[in-house]
């Protein structure tokens, strides 16, 4: 199975702050990354797919990057609804495998 | 609209069995490969299960292999999970979600409880 270890476990950010969540993969998973919003009690919703491909009505301050085994994921200007758990996911190879999660926070 | 509306969880013991429900509406269900994900109280997000969209395929995670079986039955718009020999470790909340490579659309999760 491929490995995910997304880094770091929590975020502290103030409002407007730019904020980076990183996953690197045990192998090449040739863009095929996935990145998803959590907030408590509530289903994933997905932001990004392959990499960098924001989902439509997604807005432009999140953003992705990565290729081979190191991926990244940014928000910029965080805003209050921004405070959630983020999670990335390679479904290049089955088992689809997720990072252990990100937590950001407000400072 | 897409819609995912998962039912059947509860609390059953261990050992037993349980049957959850995906119902989907708003997109070609036949279409599109359907899959199931877990989250444990207060854990991460862990992969289960994927059916292809004519139902010919399906992968399992490893923990769940021989003990789940996903179906679906694209005249009705269901997904299926059988999970069978239920141990306390499959304690979670189950969300059906559809999957165009990876999972775009989910449902808002059932939660399976797994205890004597």
């Amino acid at each position: 199975d491929i490995q995910m270890t997304q880094s770091p476990p929590s975020l502290s950010a103030s409002l407007g702050d730019k904020v980076t969540i990183t996953c690197q993969t045990s192998q090449n998973i040739n863009k095929y990354i996935a990145w998803y919003q959590q907030k408590p009690g509530k289903a994933p919703r997905l932001l990004i797919g392959f990499t960098s491909r924001l989902v439509s009505g997604i807005p432009s301050r999140f953003s992705g990057s990565g290729s081979g085994r190191d991926y990244s994921f940014s928000i910029s200007n965080v805003e209050s609804e921004d405070i959630a758990s983020y999670y990335c996911l390679q479904y290049d190879n089955s088992p689809n495998t997720f990072g252990a999660g990100t937590k950001l926070e407000l400072k | 609209e897409v819609q995912l509306v998962e039912s059947g969880g509860g609390l059953v013991q261990p050992g037993r069995s349980m049957k959850l429900s995906c119902a989907a509406s708003g997109f070609t269900f036949n279409n599109y490969d359907m899959a199931w994900v877990c989250q444990a109280p207060k854990k991460g997000l862990e992969w289960v299960a994927t059916i292809s969209y004519d139902g010919s395929s399906t992968y399992y995670r490893d923990s769940v292999k021989g003990r789940f079986t996903i179906s679906r039955d694209n005249a009705k718009s269901t997904l299926y999970l059988q999970m069978d020999s239920l141990r306390s470790e499959d304690t979670a909340t189950y969300y059906c979600a559809r999957s165009f490579g990876t999972p775009d659309y989910w449902g808002q999760g059932v939660m399976v409880t797994v205890s004597s």
